[in-house]
This record gives structure tokens, C-alpha cells and sequence, in this order.
């Protein structure tokens, strides 16, 4: 059991450059999200997917994109990089949404190290 | 604006001895409070969760402190350890996965 894996570990990218950042998981996991963590900010959500077929929008979502591939498979994409952009970023997997009133545990991925100069 | 505030920043604790990192919320709506521990290199991983049902909760050497009225929760971890370093976050949620909003984070060095 892999848990949730990301790839790449780390990118460098040039200004205007477009990118996917890719993550899987293994734990059957309905939902799945992408977070960005900064110093001094904690982590925050830029987009979940509830279940495989829908995406939603999380506290900051502007300049990206999401794919719910399948059940297993969130990507993320970067379709014009700028500089505020360079964070890194960490995929979760829940195994629900919504767990009747309880919130439930998110694994997270080793995530990917961005640079965009 | 930061919807949950961790302090303090950075924290050195000699082996042995109590660490303790407080947070603080402002949406009364918050029912689920965690707490994550992330190695360098490492995504978080949950250390520890509390809901307000509850004063207090106990796992091991990790304890959560939590005060409703004050809006105020708090990691202690007893007879810190040197494998106890990591960066620390608290956060806080309602019902929704979607809505979780973590603190800033605080970096623990426990010296030999």
C-alpha cells in the first residue's frame, strides 16, 4: 500500500509555462484534493473532488485547473505559470466527503516542491 | 485573513520537557479540530483530533486542550522526545472536508 503517491517531487518551471501535477491513491478513497502550503500560511485548499466525476472550487482555486481522472486520480494543472505560484503543493485522499456529520481523515501525498521563476 | 491562528512560530523544548503550541478560531461553526505533524520532506499525517463535545483528549504523550467559550485549542506533548521533531498544524472544520482551514504551523526541536 502506497498510500497517496505525487508526482513530480520537484519542478522548475519558467513564467508562462504550463504544467500537471499528477497524484494517485490506493485506499479506494471517494475524495481526493489539492492543497498549497506556504511559509507562514498553513495549507490551503485550492480544489476537492466529493467523488470520482466532480470538482469543486476550494479557498483558492484561481490559475488552476483540476481532472478527477477516475476514482483513483486527481490531477492538478498549471496552464500559465506565474511566480506566485511557486509553493508546494500536497494531494489528500479521504475515504468520504461528507461521513455523516464527521469529518473525515485526510492522508496526504510527500507533495511537489514548485519553483516558478 | 486567517481563520485559525497558531503561536508560537518556532519552539525549542530540551528532552524530557512538556511542549505546548496553542491555537485559536473564530468560526463558532467549527466542530473538528486536528492536529498534523509533518516531517521535513513529508506530507502531514493526523496526529490527533478533538471535537468540542469534549474538554480534553488523550493519546499517549499527546494531549489536546480544548476551550469552547474561549475558542482556544492547544498540543501538549509530554516527555518530549527528539523523533517528536516536526512542524505542527492545527486546524479546524465543520461538517465538510471542503472547509478545513489550518493554522500557520510551528516548528518543534526537542535537543538531547
Amino acid at each position: 500500500n502506497a498510500g497517496v503517491t505525487q508526482t513530480p517531487k520537484f519542478q522548475v518551471l519558467k513564467t508562462g509555462q504550463s504544467m500537471t501535477l499528477q497524484c494517485a491513491q490506493d485506499m479506494n478513497h471517494n475524495s481526493m484534493y489539492w492543497y498549497r502550503q506556504d511559509p507562514g500560511m498553513g495549507l490551503r485548499l485550492i480544489y476537492y473532488s466529493a467523488s470520482e466525476g466532480t470538482t469543486d472550487k476550494g479557498e483558492v482555486p484561481n490559475g488552476y485547473n483540476v481532472s478527477r481522472l477516475n476514482k483513483r486520480e486527481f490531477s492538478l494543472r498549471l496552464e500559465s505559470a506565474a511566480p506566485s505560484q511557486t509553493s508546494v503543493y500536497f494531494c489528500a485522499s479521504s475515504e468520504f466527503f461528507f461521513a455523516g456529520g464527521v469529518t473525515d481523515t485526510q492522508y496526504f501525498g510527500p507533495g511537489t516542491r514548485l519553483t516558478v521563476l | 485573513q486567517q481563520q485559525v491562528k497558531q503561536s508560537p512560530q518556532s519552539l525549542i523544548v530540551q528532552k524530557g520537557g512538556i511542549s505546548i503550541i496553542n491555537c485559536a478560531y473564530e468560526n463558532t461553526a467549527f466542530d473538528y479540530f486536528p492536529w498534523y505533524q509533518q516531517f521535513p520532506g513529508k506530507g502531514p499525517a493526523l496526529l490527533i483530533a478533538i471535537r468540542p463535545d469534549v474538554s480534553e483528549k488523550k493519546e499517549g504523550r499527546f494531549t489536546i486542550s480544548f476551550n469552547k467559550s474561549a475558542k482556544q485549542f492547544s498540543l501538549h506533548i509530554m516527555d518530549s522526545q527528539p523523533g517528536d521533531s516536526a512542524t505542527y498544524f492545527c486546524a479546524a472544520s465543520g461538517d465538510n472536508n471542503n472547509d478545513m482551514r489550518f493554522g500557520a504551523g510551528t516548528r518543534l526541536t526537542v535537543k538531547p
